[in-house]
């Protein structure tokens, strides 16, 4: 079955620091990949995505995603972090083709300390 | 600017009561999504739909339904208010797919208690 796991539930960085959050997905053909973030009270805004070609995915407000299949997961990166980074992320993977279904993870707190 | 609107934004009801939430675009998408989201699950989809009169079932659809009589709207009912149906409800769309997932784009969401 379809799934996407995001193991990290709360991270917590400096401001200035690097930031990698994990997912792994389970999905039997080529996967379609997204990352969201959710700022508090909002909705979900698309950061980037991956349907094909280059494994290195840039997205809006300098994040990056890497695609390896081998180890079936598609983590997120930023070089330095910004307090504005503070939010909510989730992973998901697009199922079914056309039918635009999206399975997501569970999602990643990320807290950024001054 | 085209846009997806939710309302109510917060809504408090007693258990039995139907409740009915609202979603609105203004993109033109052809597909139209209704996801719950509870602390520990992410987003689970309800319901969808790919078009006026269609409709389908989502991982959670128990307790729900919807109708799409338009393009631009796709409203969610509660028949039977649960307080286990107490969430945060988000409405998404998108374009039609052509052989690849297209993004979806949510709506603000609707902050629903059942008391």
């Amino acid at each position: 079955a379809q799934s996407v796991t995001q193991p990290d539930i709360h991270i917590t960085v400096s401001e200035g620091a690097s930031l990698e959050l994990r997912c792994n997905y389970s999905y039997g053909a080529t996967p379609y990949l997204f990352w969201y973030v959710q700022s508090p009270g909002q909705g979900l805004q698309l950061l980037l995505k991956y349907f094909s070609g280059d494994t290195l995915v840039q997205g809006i407000k300098g994040f990056e995603a890497e695609f390896k299949r081998s180890q079936s997961s598609f983590n997120l990166r930023k070089p330095s972090v910004h307090w504005s980074d503070a939010a909510e992320y989730f992973c998901a993977v697009g199922v079914g083709g056309a039918t635009n279904k999206l399975i997501f993870g569970t999602g990643t707190l990320l807290a950024v300390q001054p | 600017d085209a846009e997806i609107t939710q309302s109510p934004r917060h809504k408090i009801t007693e258990t039995g009561r139907q409740v009915t939430l609202a979603c609105h675009q203004t993109w033109n998408h052809n597909n139209m999504f209704w996801y719950r989201q509870d602390l520990g699950h992410g987003l689970r989809l309800i319901h969808y739909s790919y078009g006026v009169q269609d409709t389908n079932k989502g991982e959670v659809s128990d307790g729900y339904s919807v109708s799409r009589s338009n393009t631009e709207d796709l409203p969610l009912t509660l028949e039977s208010a649960a307080s286990s149906q107490t969430s945060v409800y988000f409405c998404a769309s998108s374009p039609s797919g052509t052989g690849g997932t297209d993004t979806q784009y949510f709506g603000p969401g609707t902050r629903l208690t059942v008391l």
